[in-house]
């Protein structure tokens, strides 16, 4: 079946503008994670869903920052009043299964939006 | 301290040699390892992953697993140059809800095979 798919692909845009960026996980998949990637770093946790249930929000940096996902299905990570150190790579993922150790905790991959303030 | 720990290289390894990746974890109750291998320009895919002691074979590669010194490693043999990429040790850590179901990843090792 269809990976994780994200759009847009590249996104530039003006300081001080807002931008959304969009996931569509893997179908069935219960839990999404957002990801941020600055050039030469390593991913940043962001917020992560798991069904219903309320989100872990306590790698937002700040509260430009939001997501939003509707049952099971796509997520929308929003950024408000873009700032030049908001550029990066935005990565999200989905997994089957949250609980503890099992095998369905692997998490797969978007090819991300990478996203240029200037 | 930070929570996933790994030596960011580069680490460089002769054709055919064994690459030896280490990763340090804070959390005693994490119980899900990964590790993940990530290209240049690409995101990150799944290598293996290893939930109890000791050591897991998946062709070239093996991940180890002590916990009681929070220490998790990945072993690739007969390094080729196509591995040459950045590793990334990514664990289950406690979350909001009181489960381990936050997984929070390293920062990376880069890895050259030459030739």
């Amino acid at each position: 079946g269809a990976g994780v798919s994200q759009s847009p692909s590249n996104k530039v845009t003006e300081k001080g503008k807002d931008v959304e960026l969009r996931c569509d996980p893997i179908s069935g998949h219960t839990a999404l994670y957002w990801y941020r990637q600055r050039l030469g770093q390593g991913l940043e946790f962001l917020i992560y869903f798991q069904g219903n249930s309320a989100p872990d929000k306590s790698g937002l940096p700040s509260d430009r920052f939001s997501a939003e996902r509707t049952g099971e299905s796509v997520s929308t990570l929003t950024i408000q009043r873009t700032q030049q150190e908001d550029s990066a790579v935005y990565l999200c993922a989905s997994s089957l299964v949250v609980e503890g150790a099992g095998e369905g905790d692997e998490q797969f991959f978007g090819p991300g939006t990478r996203l240029t303030v200037l | 301290q930070k929570e996933v720990e790994q030596n960011s290289g580069p680490l460089s390894v002769p054709e055919g040699a064994i690459a030896s990746l280490n990763c340090t974890y804070s959390d005693r109750g994490s119980q899900s390892f990964f590790w993940y291998r990530q290209y240049s320009g690409k995101s990150p895919e799944l290598i293996m992953f290893i939930y109890s002691n000791g050591d897991k074979e998946d062709g070239r590669f093996t991940a180890q697993l002590n916990k009681a010194s929070q220490y998790v490693s990945l072993l690739i043999r007969d390094s080729q140059p196509s591995d040459s990429a950045t590793y990334l040790c990514a664990v289950n850590m406690l979350g909001f809800s009181g489960g381990y179901n936050k997984l929070i990843f390293g920062a990376g090792t880069r890895l050259a095979v030459h030739p």
